[in-house]
């Protein structure tokens, strides 16, 4: 079955550079995805990859995709303290229903903590 | 434009009750998926309709449930609850639910069953 692990915790100083890395299992994902949930809030999606694309660059934000390995990075440049928040790694799985459905498997999450 | 509406925000219930939940999508948006967030089992995909049709389901027992109306609005059924039901319910909407749309989430309702 699928299955995406990413470690739980990352704890950074303002101003460096944060890696979040995550791993998954299904090789036939189309599209994996990193979201962003701040305390009390939903999940607000901050970028996605196709999986036939190896970085993808959005600001401070690059994602680095190793379709070999099955892993899945995401680069914060300039960590800032409202980036403290848990990031979702996602993966979009094909329904076996049918139905031309697809439903998102996500990891655990990782808590940034940015310290001033 | 509006966001994705959930309500009620908050919810406490006893065991063996039954639970509705509700959720408005985006104006425009047909796809409505459900989400369950608990700290140890995560995010775990509970239901997906379009149009009015259930499309696609989770690992859940049948005490879960769900509809979708004509105007896209979509509620969730929990009946008979189990401590185990406590969690975050968050909803998502999307124009079309493909790998490529973006999927928008609600706040979520956070259920507490006593």
């Amino acid at each position: 079955g699928e299955d995406v692990e990413q470690s739980l915790f990352l704890s950074v100083r303002e101003g460096d550079s944060s890696v979040i890395n995550c791993t998954y299992t299904d090789s036939s994902s189309t599209y994996l995805y990193w979201y962003k949930q701040e305390p009390g809030a939903g999940l607000q999606l901050l970028t996605y990859i196709f999986s036939n694309m190896d970085m993808k660059q959005d600001q401070r934000l690059t994602v680095l995709l190793n379709k070999k390995d099955k892993h899945l990075s995401l680069r914060i440049a300039d960590t800032q303290t409202g980036d403290s928040a848990i990031y979702f790694c996602a993966e979009s799985t094909v329904s076996y229903s049918g139905a031309g459905s697809y439903q998102l498997t996500f990891g655990k999450g990782t808590k940034l903590s940015v310290i001033p | 434009k509006a966001g994705v509406t959930q309500t009620p925000r908050y919810l406490i219930k006893t065991r063996g009750q039954q639970v509705t939940l509700s959720c408005s999508p985006i104006s425009g948006h047909r796809s409505v998926s459900w989400y369950q967030q608990t700290p140890g089992q995560g995010l775990q995909f509970l239901f997906e309709y379009f149009s009015e049709t259930q499309r696609n389901k989770g690992n859940f027992p049948g005490r879960f449930s769900g509809r979708q109306f004509s105007n896209s609005r979509s509620e969730m059924n929990v009946s008979t609850l189990e401590l185990g039901d406590s969690a975050l319910y968050l909803c998502a909407s999307s124009l079309e639910w493909q790998p490529n749309t973006e999927a928008f989430f609600g706040q979520g309702t956070r259920l507490t069953v006593v």
